[in-house]
């Protein structure tokens, strides 16, 4: 599976839309864009996941680019409970089992 | 709520001993993976399980074994425990279908202590 780079901490002010980024520049066509969100001391907690097309759910929405090289996790309004580490996550088509490789992700930090 | 539970929740060993985990998967998902994570990092691919078989492995070692139940709920066993074996242990389930667009969802883990 293609490797993810992204930056190791954002700040986002509460109520404000939280973008985080995710490059995966050796991404290929059989691959998809996975994003999981941790809170401390919990498991990962799915959020949404795409292949080319925009994806958005009641939870977040994910905008891949055209050349599909990377990838923007959107929070329309960002509460302090957002507050988290962030792993955006390549996956083959042909990965069909429950094997994930994390990365270090985005620690969002959400302030008042 | 994923619908996948693990127990128990918080335990301590000493080193040399051995433990066992428990892993209830979310309601009609049959396959079953386990990762750790240690403190400050991300989590680490042990091992799957799909229809009660071994499916796929990390760079873990063979003190680490598992098993699948016909209900599809699992264990994972770790013995000869050693201190770096300290971490969160997190149990995740799907549907396997036939590519990877099924989604993975995870349990609250087991905070495994050894000292």
């Amino acid at each position: 599976d293609a490797k993810t780079t992204q930056p190791p901490s954002m700040d986002c002010a509460e109520g404000r839309a939280a973008n985080l980024p995710c490059n995966h520049s050796t991404i290929s066509g059989n691959e998809y864009v996975y994003w999981y969100r941790q809170i401390h001391s919990q498991g990962p907690q799915y959020i949404i996941h795409g292949l080319k097309n925009n994806e958005t759910n009641e939870m977040a929405s994910l905008i891949i680019t055209e050349d599909r090289k990377s990838s923007t996790l959107i929070l329309p309004h960002a509460t302090l409970r957002d507050t988290a580490v962030y792993y955006c996550i390549v996956r083959s088509r042909n990965n069909a089992g429950n094997m994930l490789t994390f990365g270090g992700g985005t620690r969002l930090m959400v302030k008042p | 709520e994923t619908g996948v539970t693990q127990s128990p929740t918080h335990l301590i060993k000493t080193r040399g001993q051995q433990v066992t985990l428990r892993c209830s998967s979310q309601s009609g998902h049959n396959t079953v993976s386990w990762y750790q994570q240690a403190l400050g990092q991300g989590p680490q691919f042990i091992f799957q399980y799909y229809r009660e078989e071994e499916n796929g492995r990390g760079n873990f070692p063979p003190r680490f074994s598992g098993l699948q139940f016909p209900n599809y709920s699992s264990e994972l066993n770790v013995n000869a425990l050693e201190l770096d074996d300290s971490a969160l242990y997190l149990c995740a389930s799907s549907l396997r279908g036939v590519d990877s667009g099924n989604t993975i969802y995870f349990g609250e883990g087991s905070w495994l202590t050894v000292v």
